[in-house]
This record gives C-alpha cells, sequence and structure tokens, in this order.
C-alpha cells in the first residue's frame, strides 16, 4: 500500500494565479481532510469528508474548494492564491472521523509571490 | 484563536534528562491524539485517550488525559537523541480535529 499521496511536493505559484493540490489513498478510508500548517500555528482544518460527495468546511475554509468525487480522491483547489495562502499543505485519512488514527501524506510546501 | 495550546515551544535537553509536555484547553475533547512530525515529514500517530483521567504508556512515554477531557500531558523518561522531533496534541470534536501549536523537542547526545 502507498498510504496517502500528495502531489506536487513543491510549487511556487504568482498571486492570482490557481493549482489543485492532489491527494490520494489507497486504504479504503471513508475520511479524508486537508490541513495547513504554519510555523508557530500548528495545523489548522481547511476541509474534510466523510465519505464520497460529502464535503464540509473546517477551520480556515477560506479561498480554498474541495471535492470528493470518489472514496480514494480528495482534491484541494486555489481559486486565486494569495501570499497568505503560503504553507505547508498536509492531506490525511482514517477509517472514520472522530477518534481514529489519521494517517498524514509527505506534504506539500506552496510559496505564493 | 489556537484552541489547544501547548508548553513549551521549545525544549532542549541532555539525553538522560525527563521532560513533560503539556496541551491546555478551556473546551472538551472526545478524544485527544499525540502525533510526532520529523522535518519534511508528515505527523505521525503515537497514541489516542479517550476517558478523562486515561493513562497510557508506550515504552519511555508516558500519556494522560485530564479528568475533564479539557488538558493532556506527555511525560518522557530518559530521554534520547531519537525522541528529537516536532511533538504535536490534537483534540477532536465530532469529525473536526484541532491541534496544538507543538513543541519542538532536541534532546542533545
Amino acid at each position: 500500500n502507498a498510504g496517502v499521496t500528495q502531489t506536487p511536493k513543491f510549487q511556487v505559484l504568482k498571486t492570482g494565479q490557481s493549482m489543485t493540490l492532489q491527494c490520494a489513498q489507497d486504504m479504503n478510508h471513508e475520511y479524508m481532510s486537508w490541513y495547513r500548517q504554519d510555523p508557530g500555528m500548528g495545523l489548522r482544518l481547511i476541509h474534510y469528508s466523510v465519505g464520497a460527495g460529502i464535503t464540509d468546511q473546517g477551520e480556515v475554509p477560506n479561498g480554498y474548494n474541495v471535492s470528493r468525487s470518489t472514496t480514494e480522491d480528495f482534491p484541494l483547489r486555489l481559486l486565486s492564491a494569495a501570499p497568505s495562502q503560503t504553507s505547508v499543505y498536509f492531506c490525511a485519512s482514517s477509517q472514520t472521523g472522530g477518534r481514529n488514527e489519521q494517517f498524514f501524506g509527505p506534504g506539500t510546501r506552496l510559496t505564493v509571490l | 484563536t489556537q484552541l489547544l495550546e501547548q508548553s513549551p515551544q521549545f525544549l532542549s535537553i541532555q539525553e538522560g534528562e525527563n521532560l513533560t509536555v503539556y496541551c491546555n484547553s478551556s473546551s472538551v475533547f472526545s478524544s485527544l491524539q499525540w502525533y510526532r512530525q520529523e522535518p519534511g515529514e508528515g505527523p505521525v500517530l503515537l497514541v489516542t485517550v479517550v476517558t478523562g483521567g486515561e493513562v497510557k504508556k508506550l515504552k519511555r512515554l508516558t500519556f494522560q488525559f485530564g479528568d475533564a477531557r479539557k488538558d493532556s500531558s506527555l511525560h518522557i523518561t530518559a530521554a534520547q537523541p531519537g525522541d528529537t522531533g516536532l511533538y504535536l496534541c490534537a483534540g477532536a470534536t465530532g469529525n473536526q480535529f484541532y491541534f496544538g501549536t507543538g513543541t519542538s523537542l532536541t534532546v542533545i547526545p
């Protein structure tokens, strides 16, 4: 099993550009989520999904869109990148939400100029 | 506003010393998880505690969940250089997880 995979590993964008961060898992997990990690802030939940076709907002959803058309994939879209979105983004999955272990991908380091 | 505050933020100790990391909140959580993160990688789960007052041990690591399920602590006995990393607590409310600010631990040989 590959676990949770994320692409790309690194990305540089200009302000106003759009892009999609890809996330896939092969563990048949129902719950998937996106976090951003900034220095001194820990990880903050952006969006999450409890199953295909179901998504919900987390702590910091503004400027990001998600969709969940399959169990395996959970892409994160930046519609119009801003310098404040410079961060490291992590995708995670777990069997279900709540108290289950979350498995994290290796992260995407995004810089917005 | 950070829901979970961790202290200390940075910790540098000698090999063999003991240490405790605290994770505090004014909110009640259904469960509390501790993760460890290495540079350039995603966090990896160490433990999940779900019952107020629960204590779990993982070799030299002892985790405790507060009686009111608002806080937790991680105690490491006889720290080793391999314990170096970023330690994160995460509280679950429903389907949302709130992470603490993190404690960066360095164990000097």
